[in-house]
């Protein structure tokens, strides 16, 4: 089955605490993004992947880190949670950004909620 | 990526059409449109998308003027599953390019 797989589905952690979101999936896809979502402030773009070893910042990268080591995997990292970085928090993935149809057709995972105290 | 604008919420009944419309001004030459519905604490779902007049697939329709400053998303005969927030995107990707969802329209769909 085509997925996007994220891991942990829900996590509370410390201030200052490292922690990694893993993201795959098995669609072969070239783009990979992170998005955190918030009441009020709807999807945000966090960072996001051309391809593997190229990286981007979206909208809201402070405080994160990406790396695109393998085609299949996108793992977000903060170094040194906040309390605002507690939030919803999507990974998705995109056949090509090359691609003359469905140029925009992402598929997300099912969410990673955190929770920093 | 141009930017949209989306009521913020619509209320609708089951067994109605309804229509959600997206402007979008500084849409350029090779801007797609995208649609995504998004349920409570689930990822987004790729919906439709299109480039000008008129692009029909299982779950719905959506309508572009000749203009392009503009799109319509019609759901037939919606029911109660179909409660949710639906974003309209408009761009093309290049490396430069950052995905921006906005805040969507949260249509509730009533008995």
């Amino acid at each position: 089955e085509a997925q996007v797989t994220q891991n942990p589905r829900y996590l509370i952690t410390v201030t200052g605490k490292k922690l990694t979101v893993t993201c795959s999936q098995n669609m072969n896809h070239e783009y990979m993004s992170w998005y955190r979502q918030d009441p009020g402030l709807g999807l945000r773009q966090i960072y996001y992947s051309m391809n593997v070893e190229v990286t981007d910042k979206g909208d809201v990268p402070e405080g994160y880190k990406v790396s695109r080591k393998e085609k299949r995997n996108f793992p977000l990292i903060l170094e040194s949670p906040s309390p605002n970085q507690t939030s919803l928090y999507f990974c998705a993935s995109m056949l090509s950004t090359n691609y003359r149809d469905r140029d925009y057709e992402q598929y997300f995972g099912p969410g990673t909620r955190l929770t920093v105290t | 990526l141009a930017k949209t604008t989306q009521p913020i919420s619509m209320d609708s009944y089951e067994g109605q059409e309804v229509n959600i419309t997206c402007s979008h001004n500084n849409i350029a030459t090779n801007d797609y449109i995208t649609w995504y519905q998004q349920f409570p604490s689930q990822g987004p779902r790729f919906i439709i998308q299109g480039y000008k007049t008129k692009v029909t697939n299982e779950v719905a329709s959506l309508f572009i003027p000749a203009d392009r400053k503009s799109s319509t998303l019609s759901l037939p005969r919606v029911s109660l599953s179909d409660t949710a927030v639906y974003y309209c995107l408009v761009g093309r990707m290049n490396r430069d390019d950052k995905i921006i969802f906005g805040k969507g329209t949260r249509l509730h769909i009533l008995p």
